[in-house]
């Protein structure tokens, strides 16, 4: 059974551009989490989702991110016209919809905006 | 909301026994008290959860009071290889799907 799954590990974006960042669950898991961690900080909330449905985006910027996880297919978020504050790790977890305290964390996108 | 606080950082030598103590005041009823490990560069790692007393794993202990106000992760017999950030979280029991985490505590485990 492999883990959370996150692509791309690395990348580097232009300031202006937009950054795609994909997340695919471990199997059975239906709630997919995306958090957020400057260089040196904790780990921050960003968005709940299960299968369709945004379960909580406190955590989400009001401009320029998305996220979405569809029916068929990875769990995506979006970050339009990053600036150089994007600049961060994005972890990725799953979990079983009956245990979500006990997430289990993708290896990381490390996005770096020039 | 409850709101958790845990120290910002902690030192330790090996072989000793380490304990981390996160308060949430605030905590709902129906919330547990879970636990992770980040080591640097990479995802959290789930450690131990609780909803009272204790409870222990292989890999630590986890004290909770009657009031469950606070907590305590216990990591016994640290090594080298404990060096990590450890994050408290507390949420996602019942029908309550927020999660409120810590901002984490530094352990560094010295030789």
């Amino acid at each position: 059974n492999a883990g959370v799954m996150q692509n791309p590990r690395h990348l580097v974006r232009r300031r202006g551009q937009e950054a795609r960042l994909r997340c695919s669950p471990m199997k059975g898991h239906s709630h997919v989490y995306w958090y957020r961690q400057l260089p040196e900080e904790g780990l921050k909330f960003m968005v709940y989702l299960q299968k369709e449905n945004i379960i909580d985006e406190s955590g989400m910027p009001k401009e320029r991110f998305s996220a979405e996880f569809p029916k068929e297919g990875p769990s995506i978020l979006r970050i339009q016209q990053v600036v150089r504050g994007d600049s961060a790790a994005y972890f990725c977890a799953s979990s079983p919809p009956n245990s979500i305290n006990e997430q289990f964390f993708g290896p990381g996108t490390r996005l770096t905006v020039l | 909301l409850a709101k958790t606080t845990q120290p910002i950082s902690m030192d330790s030598y090996e072989g000793q026994e380490v304990n981390i103590t996160c308060s949430h005041n605030n905590i709902a009823t129906n919330d547990y008290i879970t636990w992770y490990q980040q080591f640097p560069s990479q995802g959290p790692r789930f450690i131990i959860q609780g909803y009272k007393t204790k409870v222990t794993n292989e890999v630590a202990s986890l004290f909770i009071p009657a009031d469950r106000k606070s907590s305590t992760l216990s990591l016994p017999r640290v090594s080298l290889s404990d060096t990590a950030v450890y994050y408290c979280l507390v949420g996602g029991g019942g029908n309550n799907r927020k999660l409120i985490w810590g901002l984490g505590t530094s352990l560094a485990v010295n030789p």
